[in-house]
């Protein structure tokens, strides 16, 4: 049973524009969620974070928005580069912090020049 | 944030033979985890690797197929024995603690044959 959803398996913007990554998750003690990107032969490598507490998180170009009464979550990227292409991560944790992460399956984002 | 050193970086090994996998952090870290990511699947927890302790198993995941040792704040070792062509997988070491985010190693890409 997948507690941490990314229904998404690719998504593909025009440089410039906004990109919209979703997750979805299941479990309602999670408290602390993570954004990571990935290249290819390289670890995740942390984007942004939010705390239940909140319903936004800013972070330069990337903004991480929080709807805890749908149990969703979503990444902004705005304006979206071609170096943003990658595969991008939610994960979340109880308890907030590092302990026992759970990921979705990730998004494919490619962005085009 | 630290940087975290994975050996080796892939691997190809034969069934029924055990490979070990190294990390280092330059820095003393709380909490060292194992993850592994199945080929399209998200990255799922192995265990934490508790200094001068037994590590603590997720679900799923035993000691006698995945022993880890932790003798210090800065490495951990990841076996995996008795391999089979299911064990095909990214192997990725994290650091953290209850109150950050969890950084990443850079993985160790296993083929089983």
């Amino acid at each position: 049973d997948q507690q941490v959803k990314q229904n998404s398996p690719s998504l593909s913007v025009q440089e410039g524009r906004i990109s919209i990554l979703n997750c979805d998750y299941t479990n309602s003690m999670f408290d602390y969620f993570l954004w990571y990107k990935k290249y290819p032969a390289e670890g995740p490598t942390f984007l942004i974070s939010i705390s239940s507490i909140k319903d936004k998180n800013e972070d330069g170009r990337f903004t991480v928005f929080l709807n805890k009464s749908a149990k969703h979550l979503s990444l902004h990227i705005v304006p979206s580069q071609p170096g943003d292409s990658a595969v991008y991560f939610c994960a979340a944790s109880e308890g907030g912090g590092s302990e026992k992460l759970v990921f979705g399956k990730g998004t494919k984002l490619t962005v085009n020049p | 944030s630290a940087v975290i050193s994975q050996k080796p970086s892939r691997d190809i090994c034969q069934r029924g033979t055990s490979l070990t996998i190294q990390c280092q952090v330059d820095s003393q870290v709380t909490m060292m985890f194992w993850y592994r990511q199945q080929p399209g699947q998200s990255l799922t927890l192995i265990a934490t690797a508790n200094q001068g302790s037994e590590a603590t198993y997720e679900s799923g995941f035993v000691i006698d197929k995945f022993p880890i040792s932790r003798p210090n704040l800065t490495f951990s070792t990841l076996t995996v024995s008795n391999m089979s062509p299911e064990d095909s997988s990214i192997y990725l070491c994290s650091v953290g603690d209850a109150y950050t985010e969890a950084f990443f190693g850079q993985g160790t890409r296993l083929t089983v044959v």
